[in-house]
């Protein structure tokens, strides 16, 4: 089975700019869980989609938003973007949610 | 409010020797605890979970410890491989519904040959 994709893998954007990542999930898995790895920070949860829907939401700005749509694809937007917004942004899929999270390689997001 | 801590930032271990990894949680609501692996430019492999109703797991070369009362695990490698040089992140899972992962800041494991 193929892993978990996510595009594009590296990005730069300026201050006040937007961004959409996109993350594929594992065929068959329809959670799909977000993700911020910064230095400072190490990994946070951005939020989790279930069947199309939030399930579950960590605690970030609105400027932080996602969707899934229903082939379980999701994709995560972040606007007005800040320096602070440079990161790591990671993917994980399971079946249902209650199960292993598998990640994805990630989309490094620089903001100049 | 860290709920997840791993205290030692780095670990050096000579090959063939046994690595072990700490870790510690605040949150009893956690039920299920995970190690990821993970090397730079690249997402978290995941290496060995357990639920919060054992006490101990093992896959291969790897053992996971979990002792509730003190809210503490450990990750056991051994023998030690130069290839199991890697940040080693320890992860717990919101109970019920919530499936979100709380991670710690990882450890930096080298293993010299």
């Amino acid at each position: 089975k193929a892993g978990v994709t996510q595009t594009p893998r590296y990005l730069i954007k300026t201050r006040g700019q937007q961004v959409t990542l996109s993350c594929s999930p594992i065929s068959g898995h329809r959670s799909v869980s977000w993700y911020q790895q910064t230095p400072g920070q190490g990994l946070q949860f951005l939020f989790e989609y279930f069947s199309e829907t939030q399930r579950n939401k960590g605690n970030f700005p609105g400027r932080f938003s996602g969707r899934q749509f229903s082939n379980s694809r999701s994709e995560m937007n972040v606007s007005t973007l800040e320096l602070g917004d440079s990161a790591l942004y990671l993917c994980a899929s399971t079946p249902g949610g209650g199960e292993t999270q598998y990640f994805g390689p990630g989309t490094r997001l620089l903001v100049l | 409010d860290q709920q997840v801590k791993q205290n030692s930032p780095s670990l050096s271990v000579q090959e063939g020797r046994i690595s072990i990894l700490n870790c510690d949680y605040t949150n009893s609501m956690f039920d299920y605890f995970l190690w990821y692996k993970k090397y730079p430019a690249e997402g978290p492999t995941f290496l060995i979970s357990i639920s919060s109703i054992k006490d101990k797991n093992e896959d291969g070369r790897f053992t996971v410890f979990l002792n509730k009362s003190a809210k503490h695990l450990s990750l056991h490698i051994v023998p030690s491989q130069p290839g199991d040089s890697a940040v080693y992140f320890c992860a717990a899972r919101g109970g019920g519904s919530n499936y979100k992962l709380t991670f710690g800041k990882g450890t930096l494991l080298t293993v010299n040959p």
